[in-house]
């Protein structure tokens, strides 16, 4: 079975200070890796995505991801952080066969502090 | 850009009564996705439809039914509806269904009293 796992539930931050939001996938054929950010009431906005090519994938907002198969993980990076960021982020992969379905994570919610 | 329009925003309903919502998908894009989302939670697959057959079923109640229309969009009918149902129901679709992002509706609010 496949699953998405994202660790950390709530990462509190300082404004500028990095960040990284960890997503480890589980998955017995290939994928396609996305991070999707959801602002309060609003529906989810690609940040970025990883179909295949170099593994360091830039985004939108500053934010960038790197896919690493043998750890089976595809985290999320930003260098410097600003209030704006603060929202909830899921990882997710799409299934390379079948149905392509995709698979969300459970999210983390991102608090940058003044 | 077009971006997926989702109808109604808001929809307040009572126990046991039926709900209808509609989607719109990107022009030219063939696959929609429906997700719930509860408070607090990561939206959950319902259902998903390519060229307007049903491609793949998640954890859509038997209550509920989908279909995808000509013009590409969706509506998801919710009968006998319980306190449960409350949530958000995203609407997503793609360009198509392999390697394709989600592009998501802004969601319909759902309050069942």
């Amino acid at each position: 079975a496949q699953s998405v796992t994202q660790l950390d539930s709530q990462v509190p931050v300082f404004e500028e200070a990095p960040v990284e939001l960890r997503c480890n996938y589980s998955s017995s054929v290939s994928v396609y890796l996305f991070w999707y950010v959801q602002y309060p009431n609003q529906g989810l906005q690609l940040l970025l995505k990883y179909l295949s090519g170099s593994t360091l994938v830039k985004g939108i907002n500053g934010f960038e991801a790197e896919f690493n198969k043998s750890q089976t993980s595809f985290h999320l990076r930003k260098p410097s952080v600003h209030i704006s960021d603060t929202a909830e982020y899921f990882c997710a992969v799409q299934l390379n066969s079948g149905t392509y379905k995709y698979i969300f994570g459970t999210g983390t919610r991102l608090k940058v502090l003044a | 850009a077009a971006g997926v329009i989702q109808s109604p925003r808001h929809l307040i309903k009572e126990k046991r009564e039926t709900a209808t919502l509609k989607c719109y998908p990107i022009p030219r894009h063939d696959t929609v996705y429906w997700y719930q989302q509860g408070p607090g939670q990561d939206p959950q697959f319902l259902i998903s439809f390519y060229e307007k057959m049903q491609s793949d079923k998640g954890s859509i109640p038997d209550r509920f039914s989908a279909q995808q229309f000509s013009d590409y969009h969706s509506e998801l009918n919710m009968s006998s509806l319980e306190l449960g149902d409350s949530a958000l129901y995203f609407c997503a679709s793609s360009l198509n269904r392999e390697n394709s992002p989600l592009h998501f509706g802004n969601g319909t609010r759902l309050t069942v009293t």
